[in-house]
């Protein structure tokens, strides 16, 4: 059972405003992501990190920002909120298993951007 | 061509029956598979994984895994109105270098079992 959170669940902000989603595990998973995903459509990797101090741009081009400076806190960094990236954000984790790597996911942040 | 492709939806079955998702891959890199469900408006679950060729079976879950013709499947016996959601398939690879770790997810089959 994983153990992932996300705050907040819902957010309605206004354009131009400084956001910062949290995630946070408490598994100790060394790998964690950032996906988005519009209502009906596919899961898109936007950020992911391999460890503390590790960051990686994902597959899908985003304005966002993330940070890993702890193990278990990837947080993610809007700088100036526009309607474009209204979405819901999930966050995962995951650990190298034999086998593969099974990622497990938070409850999301569902943001709107007006 | 998608990476991970899975069968057009939606799907209805009855109650009762054999629900069937199919899913194909185009990296021969990939060696780990996974099915999540997800409910309208939830996250992913993960509800099946599968690393080797043949049949993998948990409870009412089924997964089949076919590398030589890079075709993963999901079966849902005795299917319940519960099982209703959006199943993803996803692929990833073992190996080292950029995708190691990093799944592919496709697009999704949404599933609705009728009473």
């Amino acid at each position: 059972e994983a153990d992932i959170y996300q705050t907040p669940r819902y957010l309605v902000i206004g354009t131009g405003k400084k956001i910062t989603l949290e995630c946070s595990q408490t598994m100790g998973h060394d790998k964690m992501y950032w996906y988005q995903q519009d209502p009906g459509m596919e899961l898109h990797l936007i950020h992911y990190s391999y460890g503390v101090n590790s960051t990686e741009k994902g597959d899908l081009s985003s304005e966002s920002t993330v940070s890993r400076i702890r193990t278990e806190h990837f947080p993610l960094t809007l700088e100036s909120a526009r309607p474009s990236h209204t979405s819901q954000y999930l966050c995962a984790s995951s650990e190298p298993r034999t086998g593969g790597h099974e990622q497990y996911f938070g409850p999301g942040t569902r943001l709107t951007v007006t | 061509q998608k990476e991970v492709e899975q069968n057009s939806g939606p799907l209805s079955v009855p109650e009762g029956a054999i629900a069937s998702l199919n899913c194909t891959y185009s990296d021969r890199g990939s060696q780990s598979f996974f099915w999540y469900r997800q409910y309208s408006g939830k996250s992913p679950e993960l509800i099946m994984f599968i690393y080797s060729n043949g049949d993998k079976e948990d409870g009412r879950f089924t997964a089949q895994l076919n590398k030589a013709s890079q075709y993963v499947s999901l079966l849902i016996r005795d299917s319940q109105p519960s099982d209703s959601a959006t199943y993803l398939c996803a692929g990833g690879t073992n190996a080292g270098g950029t995708s190691y770790g990093k799944l592919t997810f496709g697009q999704g089959t949404i599933l609705t079992v009728h009473p």
